[in-house]
């Protein structure tokens, strides 16, 4: 088992550009989870998948955001027209499917820099 | 609303001493809560969860939590602090309301003095 793993770790980007992430879950976990970090703040939640279905959406997520889980296993988190406010540590997490009560196990992050 | 408060935003101990690191709850139905720690630069990594039964759970690294239902509390607690320690300790609880998102508090830093 070898956690969850997310790429890249750190991406620095001009303002306007579109960045995406990418998050591999722990095998045969069936939900996965992303969120967002500001420095001094908990972890915000984005959205999460079910297989391949996106079951909810925060508000936090603008339409500059988009994330997919096509086939039910890694993920990808797309920001379109990158802002400064969107410089943040994009944590992606997973857990099993069965249970009220399941860990959810998070990856290292990706650290976002918009400049 | 599910949410969680974690009251103090840093809580200093000495090597050696007890620590509590706090969480107070809100929720409607039963709680599911769960302990984080997050070293510099790095991901979360899980502690420890309450779900039901014994209120006093045990996880990782010698820590330990009591859940006290009357007073809505969830504190993280270890009988000897070590350096090492020091790190951010987020309290989380999974929503209930319908959804399977984690709710996070604010966290508390915790620093350890030789």
């Amino acid at each position: 088992d070898t956690g969850v793993s997310q790429d890249p770790r750190h991406k620095i980007t001009k303002r306007g550009q579109n960045v995406t992430f990418r998050c591999d879950p722990i095998s045969e976990h069936n939900r996965l989870y992303w969120y967002r970090q500001t420095l001094g703040q908990g972890p915000e939640f984005l959205t999460y998948f079910q297989n391949e279905a996106q079951l909810e959406k925060s508000r936090l997520l603008s339409d500059r955001f988009s994330a997919e889980r096509p086939k039910g296993s890694f993920s990808t988190l797309e920001i379109q027209r990158t802002e400064q406010g969107d410089s943040a540590m994009y944590l992606c997490a997973s857990s099993p499917g069965q249970g009220l009560g399941n860990t959810i196990y998070f990856g290292e992050g990706s650290w976002l820099t918009v400049v | 609303a599910q949410s969680v408060a974690q009251p103090e935003d840093q809580v200093n101990v000495a090597e050696g001493n007890p620590l509590t690191v706090k969480c107070t709850y809100s929720v409607s139905g039963n709680p599911y809560l769960f302990w984080y720690v997050q070293y510099p630069n790095r991901g979360l990594q899980f502690l420890l969860k309450y779900i039901t039964g014994d209120n006093l759970v045990k996880g990782s690294y010698g820590f330990e939590a009591e859940f006290n239902k009357s007073q809505t509390s969830f504190h993280l607690k270890k009988p000897s602090a070590l350096v090492s320690d020091s790190a951010l300790y987020f309290c989380a609880v999974r929503d209930t309301s319908g959804t399977y998102k984690y709710i996070f508090g604010t966290g508390t830093r915790l620093k350890v003095l030789a």
